[in-house]
């Protein structure tokens, strides 16, 4: 499971309010990053870390934001979560093979916003 | 944002059957081709990675081919089992250093007993 660990695992919260996912390895790896599972899309990418303090945009980043303010634990935040945030999140890290990096998934967080 | 198409979507098959299905992606510009079996309510799990054209891997019963100059890649399962139901998904790095994947939809495939 590469040492990934995802808090909450399930959550429900209600339209206007913010909500924070955490994304915790234990392997020091450098890259990390949240995906949501949308039918038909398969994994879309929200945002994405290469270290501390350096985060980029992904493909479906509208409405959300992500902090990593040390290398284990990466952050992201609805701000104020809407209904089609519905969905399960995935947190990922990359590991460096000889030609290619692989990216293994945490457990997801299936979040429900009512 | 890449194009990485799978196809077909779904597809119900007996128990015992062979099947196989589809990922295409840019032919241009490749690096890798990832493959995942993804079970639900589970996480993705790497199943392939294919990095050279007429590539062939193999686990178990599962199998895939590459062809990078068209720009697809099947994926083969000999004589399914109703354990191999799951949603398969392709992947093709966005850059060289391979850090950003790009996914395709997934094909959901249910083996009947």
């Amino acid at each position: 499971d590469a040492g990934i660990t995802q808090s909450p695992r399930h959550k429900v919260t209600e339209t206007g309010t913010p909500v924070t996912l955490r994304c915790h390895q234990t392997e020091n790896h450098r890259y990390m990053y949240w995906y949501r599972q949308d039918p038909g899309h398969g994994l879309r990418l929200i945002h994405y870390s290469y270290g501390v303090k350096d985060t980029d945009k992904g493909e479906v980043s509208d409405g959300y934001s992500v902090s990593r303010s040390k290398t284990e634990d990466f952050l992201l935040t609805l701000e104020s979560a809407t209904s089609s945030q519905t969905s399960v999140y995935f947190c990922a890290i990359s590991v460096h093979r000889a030609s290619y990096n692989e990216q293994f998934f945490g457990p997801g967080t299936r979040l429900t916003v009512l | 944002i890449l194009n990485v198409e799978q196809s077909p979507q779904s597809l119900h098959v007996q128990e015992g059957d062979s099947t196989n299905f589809t990922c295409s992606f840019p032919s241009s510009n490749f690096y890798a081709l990832h493959w995942y079996r993804w079970e639900t309510a589970k996480s993705p799990e790497a199943l392939f990675v294919m990095t050279l054209n007429g590539d062939e891997k193999k686990k178990g019963r599962i199998s895939a081919t590459l062809n990078t100059k068209e720009g697809y890649s099947y994926l083969y399962i000999k004589g399914s089992q109703p354990e191999d139901s799951a949603t398969y998904l392709c992947a093709f790095p966005l850059n060289n250093a391979g850090n950003m994947l790009t996914f395709g939809g997934g094909t959901r495939l249910m083996v009947k007993p």
